[in-house]
């Protein structure tokens, strides 16, 4: 089993939906949690962390339920520009694990 | 405000060649981590390196890969003996602390093909 698994999509969603991605990890002792988002080719780039109390930040929000050890990331009146794959991240013990990323195609 | 640097972007090796690929963390960071993402896959972790020390190399291969970060200069990975599955991109990233629960900054990646 992978230590942070996600659906590898694609998901194909209309300009203006909504779209929600989840993120399961294995490791009960990860510490923090992340989503980073990679456009094709690029390094990966931090887009928010994910809080026990869940955070949004925009037209996006994070949640973390650390009981049943999954992550989410809504995504609301999407754009064009969301066009990416997410990857959803847990860390502890020196390491940063990254799952294998969920990509998301905006469609206008 | 240099942010992390990676050289050379891109790399073509022979299999059986040496490829050594550098990276120089941002200002005021001491921790460096490599990844490897091969094509339409995730960013695998293959070792995490402060100063002058390997703090976790549990996804290296054993044979033919090393990485070192030296007191002074960029941390190297160095892969000896390329074959063609060592095509992939390579990714440094770097974080100002070892608590887990910052940011990590990504280089924009060495890119090696093994021909």
């Amino acid at each position: 089993r992978k230590e942070v698994e996600q659906d590898p999509g694609p998901f194909n969603v209309p300009e203006g939906a909504t779209v929600a991605f989840n993120c399961t990890y294995s490791n009960s002792a990860s510490q923090s949690f992340f989503w980073y988002r990679q456009d094709c080719r690029k390094e990966p780039k931090l887009l928010m962390s994910v809080y026990s109390s869940g955070n949004e930040d925009g037209r996006f929000t994070a949640q973390l339920n650390r009981a049943s050890q999954y992550i989410s990331l809504l995504i609301r009146d999407s754009k064009l520009s969301d066009s990416a794959t997410y990857l959803c991240v847990a860390s502890g013990t020196y390491k940063y694990i990254f799952g294998t990323g969920t990509r998301l195609k905006v469609l206008a | 405000n240099a942010g992390v640097m990676q050289n050379p972007r891109h790399l073509v090796r022979r299999r059986g060649q040496e490829a050594r690929l550098r990276c120089s963390p941002m200002k005021g960071h001491s921790h460096v981590y490599w990844y490897r993402q091969l094509p339409e896959e995730g960013l695998k972790f293959m070792v995490y390196l402060q100063k002058e020390n390997i703090i976790d190399e549990s996804g290296m291969p054993k044979e033919r890969f090393s990485a070192e970060f030296p007191k002074e200069g960029p941390s190297i990975l160095r892969i000896q003996q390329v074959v063609r599955g060592d095509s992939a991109a390579y990714f440094c990233a770097s974080s100002r602390t070892d608590r887990f629960a910052g940011e990590l900054f990504f280089g924009e990646g060495s890119r090696l093909t093994v021909l």
